[in-house]
């Protein structure tokens, strides 16, 4: 079974709109993490975010904003006013605790395409 | 400071042909990651280091494929014989080892096996 499932595969929305990308976890752990990266055309994983999992706040991070919610098992990421820049592929991934912790589980990514 | 360092960028080879793809890590970073990038299958762990030594090489697709990490700044996947299959971008990452820290990436070699 998959640990990290983005059901969204791809997202067109006009610039200025918000998107909201979907992800959601599974594991058995109390202690985990979970992160967001962002892979722009040109390529390269750029890391956004991590939590973990005894942090339930959601956070703000000027456009981006991030909310974590235990209770249904998702880390869900809205961009508002979204810019054309936004256009790229976004995974969601999960590390466990134990002595694993060092391994990453990544979703499918949901490409996201912002027209002008 | 600089990242995590890849060579070559981009590989065009011949089927059958040895492919090595080469990483350097951020100085210091204890755990080392190679990972496979294709539409079909998305982002796959292939294997990953921790003080040079592989702790998890359960993702190596079959006996083709090798990596070492011979010391703290070097890794090689190797690819022998290289099949058309193999075409993929294949990440390098990094990261200190602590718990809950996010991984660096490389910049990613685009292989392509005709």
């Amino acid at each position: 079974a998959q640990k990290v499932t983005q059901a969204q595969t791809e997202i067109s929305v006009v610039e200025k709109e918000d998107v909201t990308l979907d992800c959601v976890y599974e594991t058995r752990d109390t202690t985990y993490y979970l992160f967001w990266y962002k892979q722009p055309p040109s390529g390269e994983l750029v890391f956004l975010i991590r939590r973990n999992s005894f942090d339930e706040q959601n956070e703000i991070s000027g456009r981006y904003s991030w909310n974590f919610q235990k209770s249904t098992s998702s880390f869900n990421f809205t961009i508002t006013a979204s810019q054309v820049v936004d256009s790229a592929v976004y995974f969601c991934a999960l590390s466990e605790g134990g002595n694993n912790f060092n391994k990453f589980y990544f979703g499918s990514g949901t490409k996201l395409n912002v027209k002008p | 400071d600089a990242g995590v360092i890849q060579s070559p960028r981009h590989e065009v080879t011949e089927m059958g042909q040895e492919v090595t793809l080469r990483c350097k890590p951020i100085s210091g970073h204890d755990y080392l990651f190679w990972y496979r990038q294709t539409m079909m299958r998305g982002l796959e762990l292939l294997i990953y280091f921790n003080n040079n030594v592989p702790i998890d090489d359960s993702g190596m697709p079959e006996d083709r494929f090798s990596a070492k990490m011979p010391n703290a700044s070097f890794s090689t996947l190797k690819i022998q014989p290289s099949e058309p299959r193999d075409s993929a971008v294949y990440f390098c990452a990094s990261t200190l080892g602590l718990a809950g820290e996010e991984q660096f990436f490389g910049p990613g070699t685009r292989l392509t096996v005709l």
